[in-house]
C-alpha cells in the first residue's frame, strides 16, 4: 500500500492567515491526489482532486499543488468556516489511502 | 439534486451480521463508482472498498478483504455493506461516497453517515 503522512498533525492560526499542509507520498503517485475538508460528526468535503483541480463551488482561497511525492493544500486569507479537519488521499493506486489528517484550529 | 442516502445508526452484538445501506438519487447509478469509507471514533478516514456498479467489480482494502462485502441492487440504485461476523473493533460510523472515474477524481458527493456500534 502507498503511506500518506501529512504534515503538520496540528496547525493554530488566526483568521485572516495563509496556511500550508504538506503531504507526502511513500512512493510517486504522479498527480492523483485529492484533498477533503472533514468538520466534526459530518461527511468529508471534497476540495480538490487531480493535484490543483478546484472542485465545483470552493472558494478561490483553496488550492493545491505538487507532484511525485509531495503536495501541498494551501489556503489564503483563512475564514473563521475553514477549521477543520483536512485529509489528503492519493488516488493512483488501490487502496486509496488517506493521510493521518491535520487538524486546523484556531489560534 | 445529487444524493446518497445512508441507513440509520445500528448497534449489535459481536458475532452477528449486519447489512447498511447506500441509496443514490439524482444521478446515473452505473456512472459512478461507490466507495466505502471508515473512520473509527476519534481517528481518520480509512478507505475500505468501492464497487463499480455497472458490472459490480470491486476493489478491497486489505485490511478489509474477507471480512465486509461490498455490493448493489442496480435496480434500486443501493449499495451496500455487509459484515457476517461483527467485532467490536468494527464499531465505527461509516460513509458511502461517489467516483466519477478511478484516478483521475475524488469523491464528490457523500452519504451523511451510518454508525455501527458492536458491544456485547
Amino acid at each position: 500500500d502507498i503511506q500518506m503522512t501529512q504534515s503538520p498533525s496540528t496547525l493554530s492560526a488566526s483568521v485572516g492567515d495563509r496556511v500550508t499542509i504538506t503531504c507526502r507520498a511513500s512512493l510517486s503517485i504522479s498527480t492523483f491526489l485529492s484533498w477533503y475538508q472533514q468538520k466534526s460528526g459530518k461527511a468529508p468535503k471534497l476540495l480538490i482532486y487531480a493535484t490543483s483541480s478546484l472542485q465545483s463551488g470552493v472558494p478561490s482561497r483553496f488550492s493545491g499543488s505538487g507532484s511525485g511525492t509531495h503536495f501541498t493544500l494551501t489556503i489564503t486569507s483563512l475564514q473563521p468556516e475553514d477549521f477543520a479537519t483536512y485529509y489528503c488521499q492519493q488516488t493512483y493506486s488501490a487502496p486509496d489511502t488517506f493521510g493521518q489528517g491535520t487538524n486546523l484550529e484556531i489560534k | 439534486e445529487v444524493q446518497l442516502v445512508q441507513s440509520g445508526a445500528e448497534v449489535k452484538k459481536p458475532g452477528e451480521s449486519l447489512r447498511i445501506s447506500c441509496m443514490t438519487s439524482g444521478y446515473t447509478f452505473t456512472d459512478y463508482w461507490i466507495t466505502w469509507v471508515r473512520q473509527m471514533p476519534g481517528k481518520g478516514l480509512e478507505w475500505m472498498g468501492r464497487i463499480d456498479p455497472s458490472d459490480s467489480y470491486t476493489n478491497y482494502g486489505p485490511s478489509f478483504e474477507g471480512h465486509v462485502t461490498i455490493s448493489v441492487d442496480k435496480s434500486i440504485g443501493t449499495a451496500y455493506l455487509q459484515w457476517n461476523s461483527l467485532r467490536a473493533s468494527d464499531t465505527a460510523m461509516f460513509f458511502c461516497a461517489r467516483l466519477f472515474e478511478v484516478r483521475q477524481y475524488g469523491m464528490d458527493v457523500w452519504g451523511q453517515g451510518t454508525t455501527v456500534i458492536v458491544s456485547s
